[in-house]
């Protein structure tokens, strides 16, 4: 079935340290690609999007994503997490005509 | 350049009722789309106006239902609302002829059904 992935529900870093949230996609064609954030209690803010391309994307607050065909991957990545980016992450894609479809999120908690 | 803005920003509502949600779409935005966010979840898509039309609807029952009007704005109603439709509800609003530019999300309006 089509889908989005994103396998970890919850993941814990500490500040300063980097950050890779992990999202596959299973459609037949490259779809295009979208890594957004949510604070609590919020709506959903784009951080970054893949059409085509360079395969590495960069996107607001430091945030960057890397397409991967191969793997059907578009991995989100920080190089030094700061608390203010405790939120959730959702991968999305819009495969065709249709309108975004979302994986799950995963819960990025930032501890000192 | 205006964002979406959704009103109202939190609701409780009997099980039984009915209940409107309104969203003004992102200037130059012509189409809205409707997504549920239940707690712990990702947003599901519910419907897509364009044109004042539906043109997509996920897997959502036919008490779910919108309206868009001629300035793009749009409403989602919900009738005989059920314990379960509690959740977050987001529009989103996007051009039409560049879905690939994005989305662009309102801060939700929270449903609670009790």
């Amino acid at each position: 079935a089509q889908s989005v992935t994103q396998p970890d529900i919850h993941i814990t870093v500490s500040e300063g340290a980097s950050l890779e949230l992990r999202c596959n996609y299973s459609y037949g064609a490259t779809p295009y690609l979208f890594w957004y954030v949510q604070s609590p209690g919020q709506g959903l803010q784009l951080l970054l999007k893949y059409f085509s391309g360079d395969t590495l994307v960069q996107g607001i607050k430091g945030f960057e994503a890397e397409f991967k065909r191969s793997q059907s991957s578009f991995n989100l990545r920080k190089p030094s997490v700061h608390w203010s980016d405790a939120a959730e992450y959702f991968c999305a894609v819009v495969p065709g005509n249709t309108p975004l479809v979302f994986g799950k999120g995963t819960r990025l908690s930032v501890i000192a | 350049e205006t964002g979406v803005t959704q009103s109202p920003t939190h609701l409780i509502k009997t099980r039984g009722q009915q209940v409107t949600l309104r969203c003004s779409s992102q200037s130059g935005h012509n189409t809205v789309s409707w997504y549920q966010q239940a707690l712990g979840q990702g947003p599901q898509f519910i419907f897509q106006y364009y044109r004042e039309e539906e043109n997509g609807r996920g897997n959502f029952p036919p008490r779910f239902s919108g309206l868009q009007f001629p300035n793009y704005s749009s409403e989602l109603n919900v009738n005989a609302l059920e314990l379960d439709d509690s959740a977050l509800y987001l529009c989103a609003s996007s051009k039409a002829d560049s879905p690939w530019y994005g989305y662009t999300f309102g801060s939700g309006t929270r449903l609670t059904v009790v």
